[in-house]
């Protein structure tokens, strides 16, 4: 298994300026990944978190949205870049130790409220 | 592209009374069946999974869940729910060797127990 810590917890931000969310797990991780939860909604992948390369996307979310880096493999981070009141969600990393495993644990996640 | 449909939104249900929540996705290719929980004020936690085998799978707190592949359903059953299982439900989806993918998941299912 795995625990997942992310920080902050909840944060309420301006339009227009940008958050950077933490993910760090106890453990080192072939893979880890980043979701969206909106208001009402189900969880949508944003993108995969890739250990020294560039992270894969998914559609619907760039990369000049939402930068995402892991330098190691127990970190990554998420920043939501140019904020709108429409990014209010609850941000969520998840992370499988092993790529054979398939199970996902997820962090407590990043409730974000853009005002 | 995928997708996962939880039929029912919100239940309510007495303690005692017998649970079923149905799932249904929609996947290109053999998949992985999950159906995670996330408690009040805690974050997701995985309830059980289907990988291959026996499609009668168990999970944590008395919860099962079959997998039927013609039906393309993974429906999640308790026989008797109690007043702890008050809880968001959601049922999610990838593909096998699907550690390096992320999930599919449903709307979630909002189940409250009844004393």
């Amino acid at each position: 298994s795995a625990v997942i810590s992310q920080k902050p917890s909840r944060d309420i931000c301006q339009r227009g300026t940008s958050l950077t969310i933490q993910c760090q797990v106890d453990s080192q991780v072939t893979m880890m990944f980043w979701y969206r939860q909106q208001p009402g909604q189900s969880l949508t992948l944003i993108a995969t978190a890739n250990q020294g390369s560039e992270a894969t996307y998914e559609s619907g979310f760039v990369i000049d949205k939402f930068p995402i880096s892991r330098p190691n493999l127990t970190f990554s981070t998420l920043t939501v870049s140019n904020m709108s009141p429409e990014d209010s969600s609850i941000y969520l990393c998840s992370a499988t130790p092993g790529a054979r495993e398939g199970i996902q644990y997820f962090g407590a996640g990043t409730r974000l409220s853009v005002l | 592209a995928q997708s996962v449909s939880q039929h029912n939104h919100h239940v309510i249900l007495s303690e005692a009374a017998s649970l079923e929540l149905g799932c249904n996705y929609s996947y290109g290719g053999t998949v992985n069946l999950f159906w995670y929980v996330q408690y009040p004020g805690q974050h997701l936690q995985l309830l059980l999974k289907y990988f291959s085998g026996d499609p009668l799978v168990k999970g944590i707190k008395g919860f099962e869940a079959e997998f039927i592949k013609s039906k393309f359903s993974f429906n999640l059953r308790k026989p008797s729910v109690q007043w702890s299982d008050t809880a968001e439900y959601f049922c999610a989806v990838n593909g096998v060797g699907g550690g390096a993918d992320g999930l599919t998941f449903g709307k979630g299912t909002h189940l409250i127990i009844q004393p």
